[in-house]
């Protein structure tokens, strides 16, 4: 696709249900990553998968957060047994290489999502 | 470990006028770093990097930014703010080592007419 799409783009739960956040990277990069952003604050990385490495889930908050990404495609984050302070917008980016490769990343709109 | 500052949570510019935001990082290695803008509701689109070679890069929306080393900075500068430059602004910097690309807390520009 032409840029990185995320879905929903906005989705209001109820505390303790799971939700499931959607991102298509642009096709030809192999990384892609996972940000949340507060109301008023910056971006707190989450989640990094290269090709076919490892994740890096170094900064996934809680074992409540967990995300799959299928080859170089799709990439799914889910929060189980969500809480108000997961509300926030929630940012998926790809890039061409990792972020060591001095390649920039392309964000998606994000999805906000609001606890209630 | 890498890590950025940005001074100025908010900063006013009458129209017409000089912007500078200003960034500074912290790289144990050789940094790469960007400048990204948001505008309301929206994802955030690059407006410059630097990698390697020139320390002055010049973007999109007559944005430009300078690498000094010495001084571990990357501030941005515009020589005339629009009324369109109104956003959220983000330093970021990665590196040849890492996983992620480390931002800033962001700069809110506002543009007075």
């Amino acid at each position: 696709g032409a840029g990185v799409s995320q879905s929903p783009s906005n989705k209001v739960t109820e505390k303790g249900k799971d939700v499931e956040l959607r991102c298509d990277p642009i096709s030809g990069h192999t990384a892609l990553y996972w940000y949340r952003q507060r109301l008023g604050q910056g971006l707190e990385f989450l989640i990094y998968f290269q090709g076919n490495s490892a994740p890096d889930k170094s900064g996934l908050p809680s074992d409540r957060f967990s995300a799959e990404r299928t080859g170089e495609s799709v990439s799914t984050l889910t929060i189980q047994r969500t809480q108000q302070e997961d509300s926030a917008v929630y940012l998926c980016a790809s890039s061409l290489q990792g972020a060591s490769r001095y390649t920039e990343a392309f964000f998606g709109q994000g999805t906000r999502l609001t606890v209630v | 470990a890498q890590s950025v500052t940005q001074l100025g949570s908010h900063v006013s510019v009458s129209e017409g006028a000089l912007v500078l935001l200003r960034c500074n990082y912290s790289s144990s290695v050789p940094p790469y770093l960007f400048w990204y803008v948001q505008y309301p509701n929206q994802g955030l689109q690059l407006l410059l990097k630097y990698t390697t070679g020139a320390t002055l890069v010049k973007g999109i929306n007559g944005f430009e930014a300078e690498f000094k080393k010495s001084e571990t900075s990357f501030h941005l500068t515009k020589p005339s703010a629009h009324m369109s430059d109104a956003a959220e602004y983000f330093c970021a910097v990665s590196g040849y080592t890492g996983n992620q690309f480390y931002f800033g807390t962001g700069t809110s520009l506002t543009v007075i007419p």
